[in-house]
């Protein structure tokens, strides 16, 4: 079935350390995205690519990476994570309309 | 850039009311305006949506009305029923295709 996979699904970890948000989909999408969201609260993007080898920063993109060297994945990178990062990162692809979104990482930072 | 604007941010209803929610938005050569439901822990799902060359949309007990001139789009809930308490977020699409614009949410709460 096509669909929207992110892992770690939840990660507690120190101040300072590099973390990398994995997300791939079998949606056949171009398009991919990455979101900042508290809970209940709006979405923030982060960073979005429309295609391979191309990536566009959003909002909150300052203290990220990320990379598109295949269609199917778009990891997240923080290479330094702080206690501010603690949220909830959700990916979402889409093509020629529909955006569909992940189950999300629920990130805890110390 | 586009800016969508959603209110209210939280609403309470009756079970069997029907639940309204507004979002206006600023560019008016986006044309694709999507809704997400996104119930406690879960992902958003999305709902319904409308393109610009519609004005109308409905779908058993939501439907999604648009009106280009003033540049707003509703959501309506008819028949509420308790598993519709969620947060619901409108979108709209930028005209290059590439990005969405989401407003800041609206808590609905139906009580039994």
């Amino acid at each position: 079935e096509a669909d929207i996979y992110q892992t770690p699904r939840y990660l507690v970890i120190g101040t300072g350390k590099k973390i990398t948000l994995e997300c791939s989909q079998t949606m056949g999408h171009d398009k991919m995205y990455w979101y900042q969201q508290d809970p209940g609260m709006e979405l923030h993007l982060i960073h979005y690519s429309y295609g391979v080898n191309s990536t566009e920063k959003g909002d909150l993109s300052s203290e990220s990476t990320v990379s598109r060297i295949r269609t199917e994945h778009f990891p997240l990178t923080l290479e330094s994570a702080r206690p501010s990062h603690t949220s909830q990162y959700l990916c979402a692809s889409s093509g020629f309309g529909e955006q569909f979104f992940g189950p999300g990482t629920r990130l805890t930072v110390l | 850039g586009e800016n969508v604007e959603q209110h209210p941010s939280t609403l309470s209803v009756q079970e069997g009311d029907s639940a309204v929610i507004k979002c206006t938005y600023s560019d008016s050569a986006s044309n694709y305006f999507p809704w997400y439901k996104q119930e406690l822990g879960k992902r958003p799902q999305l709902i319904i949506d409308i393109r610009s060359n519609v004005g109308e949309k409905k779908d058993q007990r939501i439907a999604v009305t648009l009106n280009k001139t003033a540049k707003h789009f509703s959501l309506h809930i008819t028949e509420t029923q308790p598993e519709d308490s969620a947060v619901y977020f409108c979108a709209a699409q930028s005209n290059t295709g590439n990005q969405f614009y989401f407003g800041t949410g609206t808590s609905l709460t139906v009580i039994p």
